[in-house]
């Protein structure tokens, strides 16, 4: 069964720095893409980024280029999201997804607040 | 950006009945678009991708169609477990972008 955990979200204050993680099972982790999906309160789904198999490849929208970082751990079947300089606007759950484009399995989310 | 236009935002209609909701693109996404439906309190769950074809396990009740910039999703014989919020995405181009939402209810 394909499994994707989220963990490490929280509280944070502005400007500060936060480093969630997407343990996999279930499926071989290093032949897929890893994708995360944030959705504000009450809102929409927003793509925050991508990277491909090897890890080679990374993709953003301009909204978290330069401050975010998506990066996956082959060995550990586990993926991270980096995030820096958060703002107020990136309160949200977070979802890691696995891809390639379309996002066919999604973990349960792990809740960001960014909040002073 | 490729904007989703997604219509309607809400949705109400009795048991047994066929919904359908729209997605329009703003350019050309070549079948490139995915249907997500999201109970709430829960995560996104994918019903249709490559815009027609049904991912594993959902319901055949639910089809997706449309090419260029439209498309759709139908939902037949509408049941109580199809209370949800569904989200269109297009993967035709980065950044991948969302419909905004339509939250569909029983009438």
């Amino acid at each position: 069964e394909v499994q994707l955990v989220e963990s490490g979200g929280g509280l944070v204050q502005p400007g500060s720095p936060l480093k969630l993680s997407c343990a996999a099972s279930g499926f071989t982790f290093s032949s897929n893409w890893l994708n995360w999906i944030r959705q504000a309160p009450g809102k929409g789904l927003e793509w925050v980024a991508s990277i491909n198999p090897d890890g080679s490849s990374t993709y953003y929208p301009d909204t978290v280029k330069g401050r975010f970082v998506v990066s996956k751990d082959n060995a550990k079947n586990t993926g991270y999201l980096q995030m820096n300089n958060l703002r107020s606007e990136d309160t949200a759950m977070y979802y890691c997804a696995r891809g390639p484009n379309w996002f066919a399995y999604w973990g349960q989310g792990t809740l960001v607040t960014v909040s002073s | 950006d490729i904007q989703m236009t997604q219509s309607p935002a809400s949705l109400s209609a009795s048991l047994g009945e066929t919904v359908t909701i729209e997605c329009r693109a703003s350019e050309d996404i070549y079948n490139g678009l995915a249907w997500y439906q999201q109970k709430p309190g829960k995560s996104p769950q994918l019903l249709i991708y490559n815009a027609n074809s049904l991912h594993t396990g959902v319901p055949s009740r639910f089809s997706g169609s449309g090419s260029g910039t439209q498309y759709s999703l139908k939902i037949n014989s509408l049941q109580s477990e199809d209370v949800a919020s569904y989200f269109c995405q297009q993967y035709y181009d980065y950044p991948f972008t969302f419909g905004s939402g339509t939250k569909l209810e029983i009438k």
